[in-house]
C-alpha cells in the first residue's frame, strides 16, 4: 500500500489561500489521491479525489504531479470554519474485489488565523 | 437522509464488560467500516466488510469482532473491554466501483473504558 506523508501542521492566514502538500512516492497506476478533513473531532468529510489529471470542486481544488508522487490540497479562500486536520490518503484495492479501504495517516492540522 | 447513524454517541464502561456499538447506512452502500481514533491520532482501521456477508480484519482488530447483519448495519463488539479500548469509534461506509466514489463517516462514539 503506498503510504503518504504530510506536515503535521500549518497555520494560513484568513482569506489567502491554503496549499496542503502531501507526498506519495510509492503511489501505484491505479490508486486514487483522496483528500478527507476533521473538524473537532467531528466525523471527517470528504473533499475531493483524483487519479492524475488536476482536479477541482465547490470546496477545494487538487493538484497531482505528472509523476503522481505528490499532490497539494488548495482551500483558495480559506476561512476560520476550515481549522480542521486535512488526511491525505491513498486508496488501495482490497485483494482481488472492486472494494476498497481508507488507511488514514496522521494528517496536517490547519490553522486558519484571522 | 441520515446517512450513517451510530449509537451510543457516549459509553462509559467498566473493565471487563462487554457492549456492542451500533452502525447503520441508509445510502445503500456496499462497504463498511470501523475506526478508532485516540487523542492526537489518525484514524484506524479496525474491521471492515467489503459487501455484506464478508468481513475482514484490518490494522488494530484484536479485542474486537463484527458482524454485517444486513446491507445496512455493521455492529462491532468488545467481548470483554480495556481501558486501552478508549477511544472514538467511527463508522463509514461506502460505495468504492472502481470509479473514486467518497466514503461517508458517522459522528463517532466516543466510548471510555474505566
Amino acid at each position: 500500500d503506498a503510504k503518504t506523508t504530510q506536515p503535521p501542521s500549518m497555520d494560513c492566514a484568513e482569506g489567502r489561500a491554503a496549499n496542503l502538500p502531501c507526498n506519495h512516492s510509492t503511489i501505484s497506476g491505479n490508486e486514487y489521491v483522496y483528500w478527507y478533513r476533521q473538524i473537532h473531532s467531528q466525523g471527517p468529510q470528504y473533499i475531493i479525489h483524483g487519479l492524475k489529471n488536476n482536479e477541482t470542486n465547490e470546496m477545494a481544488s487538487l493538484i497531482i504531479t505528472e509523476d503522481r508522487k505528490s499532490s497539494t490540497l488548495i482551500l483558495p479562500h480559506a476561512t476560520l470554519r476550515d481549522t480542521a486536520v486535512y488526511y491525505c490518503i491513498v486508496r488501495v484495492a482490497h485483494s482481488g474485489g472492486s472494494n476498497y479501504k481508507l488507511t488514514f495517516g496522521k494528517g496536517t492540522l490547519l490553522t486558519v488565523n484571522p | 437522509n441520515a446517512g450513517v447513524t451510530q449509537t451510543p454517541k457516549f459509553q462509559v464502561l467498566k473493565t471487563g464488560q462487554s457492549m456492542t456499538l451500533q452502525c447503520a447506512q441508509d445510502m445503500n452502500h456496499n462497504s463498511m467500516y470501523w475506526y478508532r481514533q485516540d487523542p492526537g491520532m489518525g484514524l484506524r482501521l479496525i474491521y471492515y466488510s467489503a459487501s455484506e456477508g464478508t468481513t475482514d480484519k484490518g490494522e488494530v482488530p484484536n479485542g474486537y469482532n463484527v458482524s454485517r447483519l444486513n446491507k445496512r448495519e455493521f455492529s462491532l463488539r468488545l467481548e470483554s473491554a480495556a481501558p486501552s479500548q478508549t477511544s472514538v469509534y467511527f463508522c463509514a461506509s461506502s460505495d468504492f466501483s472502481g470509479v473514486g466514489t467518497e466514503a461517508f463517516f458517522g459522528q463517532g462514539t466516543r466510548l471510555t473504558v474505566v
